[in-house]
C-alpha cells in the first residue's frame, strides 16, 4: 500500500514549456485534490474531483487543466509554464468512511519554472 | 473565504519545554484537522477534530477543539527535536461536503536539543 505518489519530484521549466504532474493513490478514495504551497501562503487549493469523471476549480485555477483518468489517478497539467507557477505542488486523497474523514497527501513535485 | 490565522508563525523551543501552537477560523468550524510537515517534504496527518470541545492525543501531542471560539490549540509536551517541523492547521468548507480544506500558512517549531 504506496498510499499517494507522486511523479516527478522535482521539475525545471522554462517559460512557456508544458508538462504534466501525475498523482496516483491505491487507497479507493472517490475524491482527490491538487494544492500548491508558498511561501508565506500557505496550501492553497488549485482544483479537486469528488469523485471519478468530475472536476471542479478550486481558488487558484488559472493556469492549470487536470483530469481525473480513473479513480486511481488525478493529473495536473501546466500547459504554457510560468515562473509564477513555481511552487511545489501535492496530491491528496480524501478517506472518508466509518466517521472517519481527512486527507493524505503525496510527497509533493518541487517545480521550477525560469 | 474561510480564513485560518496559526500563532506563532514560528518557535524555538529548548528540548524538553512545552509548547502551544493556535488556530482560529474567521468563519464557523467544521471540522479542524491538524498536519505536520517535515522540511522538504510532504504532509503528515496527526489528528482531527470536529466536535466543540473535542480532544485528541497523538504521542505527545495533543489538540483540542473550542467551537466557541473558532480556535483550536495543539499542545507539545515534553518537546523533542523529533518534533520539529511545520504545523499545518486546515479547516472543512462547507460543512466537509466536498472535503476542502483551507490551510493556515503554518507554525515553524525548532526544538533545540
Amino acid at each position: 500500500n504506496a498510499g499517494v505518489t507522486q511523479t516527478p519530484k522535482f521539475q525545471v521549466l522554462k517559460t512557456g514549456q508544458s508538462m504534466t504532474l501525475q498523482c496516483a493513490q491505491d487507497m479507493n478514495h472517490n475524491s482527490m485534490y491538487w494544492y500548491r504551497q508558498d511561501p508565506g501562503m500557505g496550501l492553497r487549493l488549485i482544483y479537486y474531483s469528488a469523485s471519478e469523471g468530475t472536476t471542479d476549480k478550486g481558488e487558484v485555477p488559472n493556469g492549470y487543466n487536470v483530469s481525473r483518468l480513473n479513480k486511481r489517478e488525478f493529473s495536473l497539467r501546466l500547459e504554457s509554464a510560468a515562473p509564477s507557477q513555481t511552487s511545489v505542488y501535492f496530491c491528496a486523497s480524501r478517506a472518508l468512511a466509518g466517521g472517519v474523514d481527512t486527507q493524505y497527501f503525496g510527497p509533493g513535485t518541487r517545480l521550477t519554472v525560469l | 473565504s474561510q480564513e485560518l490565522e496559526q500563532s506563532p508563525q514560528s518557535l524555538i523551543v529548548q528540548e524538553g519545554k512545552n509548547l502551544t501552537i493556535n488556530c482560529t477560523s474567521s468563519k464557523t468550524l467544521y471540522g479542524l484537522y491538524w498536519y505536520k510537515q517535515k522540511y522538504g517534504e510532504g504532509l503528515i496527518f496527526l489528528m482531527m477534530l470536529q466536535k466543540g470541545g473535542e480532544e485528541k492525543s497523538h504521542e505527545k501531542i495533543t489538540a483540542k477543539l473550542d467551537e466557541k471560539k473558532q480556535q483550536s490549540s495543539l499542545h507539545i509536551t515534553a518537546s523533542q527535536p523529533s518534533h520539529a517541523g511545520i504545523y499545518l492547521c486546515g479547516a472543512a468548507h462547507y460543512g466537509g461536503s466536498q472535503g476542502n480544506l483551507i490551510f493556515g500558512k503554518g507554525t515553524k517549531l525548532s526544538v533545540k536539543p
